[in-house]
C-alpha cells in the first residue's frame, strides 16, 4: 500500500501572508495523480488542486500552488496571500490508475487576523 | 447539477441494530468510495468500489457492508458488529484519472 505523510498536524499564518503545507508519499510508481483538499469546519470536502505527476509544470490555482518534486517523492502545497476563510484541514491524497484513493492524517490551518 | 447526494445527514442507531446510510450519484463516474472520519482524524477508507456487482474491502471494513446493484448507488451498512460506529462518514465517487468528489456526510451517533 501506498504512504502518504503529512507531517505538520498544525499549522498557523498570518491573514495576507503566505504558508506552506507539506506531504511526502512512498510510491516505486512513475504514472499517479496527487491532490490537494480542504475541509472546513462544515466537514465538506473540497478540491483545492490537482497534480498529474507526468507534468513537470507545478500545478496552480489562482492563490493556491504547489511545489512538486518527483525525485523526492514531496507535493507541498503553497497558499499566498492567506485569507480566513483559508482555515480548514489540509489533507494530501494520492492516487494510481485502478487503485484507491490513499489520505495523509491532515493539517489543521489556522489564519489568524 | 451534478453531484453526490448522501442521506441522511444525521443517524442514530440503537444497540444492536443495524442502519443503513445511502449514497447516490449522478454524475456518471464508475468508482465509488465509502470513509469513516473520527473527531480531529483524518479518513480511513470502509469499502471501494470500481464497478457495478464489484466492491473491495478497505482498512476497516470490519462491521459494515456495502452493495453495488447500480452503478449511481452504494449505500453503506452499519451492523451490530460494529461496536464503536460513532462517526462521521463520507461517500465519494471519481473517475479514472480524477479527483474525488464528496458527498456531504452523515454523522451516526449511538443512542
Amino acid at each position: 500500500a501506498q504512504t502518504v505523510t503529512q507531517s505538520q498536524p498544525e499549522m498557523s499564518v498570518q491573514e495576507a501572508e503566505t504558508v506552506t503545507l507539506s506531504c511526502t508519499y512512498d510510491t516505486s510508481e512513475s504514472d499517479y495523480y496527487l491532490f490537494w483538499y480542504k475541509q472546513p469546519p462544515s466537514r465538506q470536502m473540497i478540491l483545492v488542486i490537482r497534480q498529474e505527476a507526468y507534468k513537470q509544470q507545478n500545478a496552480t490555482e489562482n492563490r493556491f500552488s504547489v511545489n512538486f518534486q518527483k525525485a523526492a517523492k514531496s507535493f507541498s502545497l503553497k497558499i499566498s496571500d492567506s485569507q480566513l476563510g483559508d482555515a480548514a484541514m489540509y489533507f494530501c491524497a494520492y492516487y494510481q490508475t485502478g487503485n484507491q484513493f490513499y489520505f495523509g492524517t491532515g493539517t489543521s490551518l489556522t489564519v489568524i487576523p | 447539477d451534478g453531484g453526490i447526494t448522501q442521506s441522511p445527514k444525521y443517524l442514530f442507531r440503537k444497540e444492536g441494530q443495524n442502519v443503513t446510510l445511502s449514497c447516490e450519484q449522478n454524475l456518471n463516474h464508475d468508482a465509488m468510495y465509502w470513509y469513516r472520519q473520527d473527531p480531529g482524524q483524518g479518513l480511513r477508507l470502509i469499502y471501494y468500489s470500481q464497478i457495478v456487482n464489484d466492491f473491495q474491502k478497505g482498512d476497516i471494513a470490519e462491521g459494515y457492508s456495502v452493495s453495488r446493484e447500480k452503478k449511481e448507488s452504494f449505500p453503506l451498512t452499519v451492523t451490530s458488529a460494529q461496536k464503536n460506529p460513532t462517526a462521521f462518514y463520507l461517500c465519494a465517487s471519481s473517475i479514472d484519472r480524477g479527483p474525488q468528489h464528496f458527498g456531504d456526510g452523515t454523522r451516526l451517533s449511538i443512542l
